[in-house]
């Protein structure tokens, strides 16, 4: 049963534009979303969260929107650069606690120069 | 530098032979977790630890065994490996269960 789905498995996007990946979630006990970066031969890394008293979280480059009564969250990484290549997970649990978090299966984006 | 090492990177192995792979990290956190990735899947939780000697199962624990004797270390143990063991295992640790989680390089496990 898969709580967290990212339905696009990959994303080919010119750099400098806008890289646009989506994520949803069927659980509305969630509250907590983050958003995890893997390089490959890595492990994942955190790149940016946000909890579901906001809609919007941004640092730098990238902004996570959460839409709660879609159960949808997007990140988006304005502008897009050669370097942000990589597969990026979706995860999410209810209020802070890694015990319950579900992951999606990944989006593999491709920054093309 | 903060890591989380995980040793072997690349195991084959036979059905039934007993393996370890370990973990450690050198932050001082108290939560670890095992998690395995496999295709179309995401990455789902084997076991997780709040602290030494406490530890409990994730969604996925059949097959799988974990001991945290020392704040640092968080081993994976396989007593009896099967095929549907093959997969990519990644090492966590947080500092406490409520923050993000660090990972390690992966494991990864192919039972023939």
């Amino acid at each position: 049963d898969q709580q967290v789905k990212q339905n696009s498995p990959s994303l080919s996007v010119q750099e400098g534009r806008i890289s646009i990946l989506n994520c949803d979630y069927t659980n509305s006990m969630f509250d907590y979303f983050l958003w995890y970066k893997k390089y490959p031969a890595e492990g994942p890394t955190f790149l940016i969260s946000i909890s579901s008293i906001k809609d919007k979280n941004e640092d730098g480059r990238f902004t996570v929107f959460l839409n709660k009564s879609a159960k949808h969250l997007s990140l988006h990484i304005v502008p897009s650069q050669p370097g942000d290549s990589a597969v990026y997970f979706c995860a999410a649990s209810p209020l802070y606690n890694n015990n319950d978090m579900r992951f999606g299966a990944g989006t593999r984006l491709t920054v093309k120069p | 530098e903060a890591q989380v090492t995980q040793n072997p990177r690349y195991l084959i192995t036979v059905t039934g032979k007993k393996l370890t792979v370990t973990c450690s990290q050198n932050m001082n956190h108290e939560y670890m977790s095992w998690y395995r990735q496999d295709p179309g899947l995401g990455l789902r939780q084997i076991y997780y630890s709040m602290n030494v000697e406490v530890t409990d199962k994730g969604d996925v624990p059949e097959g799988y065994k974990v001991s945290r004797k020392e704040k640092r270390n968080f081993p994976l143990i396989l007593e009896s490996p099967s095929p549907n063991q093959t997969s990519l295992y990644f090492c966590a640790s947080s500092y406490r269960q409520t923050y993000e989680q660090y990972f390690g390089p992966g494991t990864r496990l192919t039972v023939t």
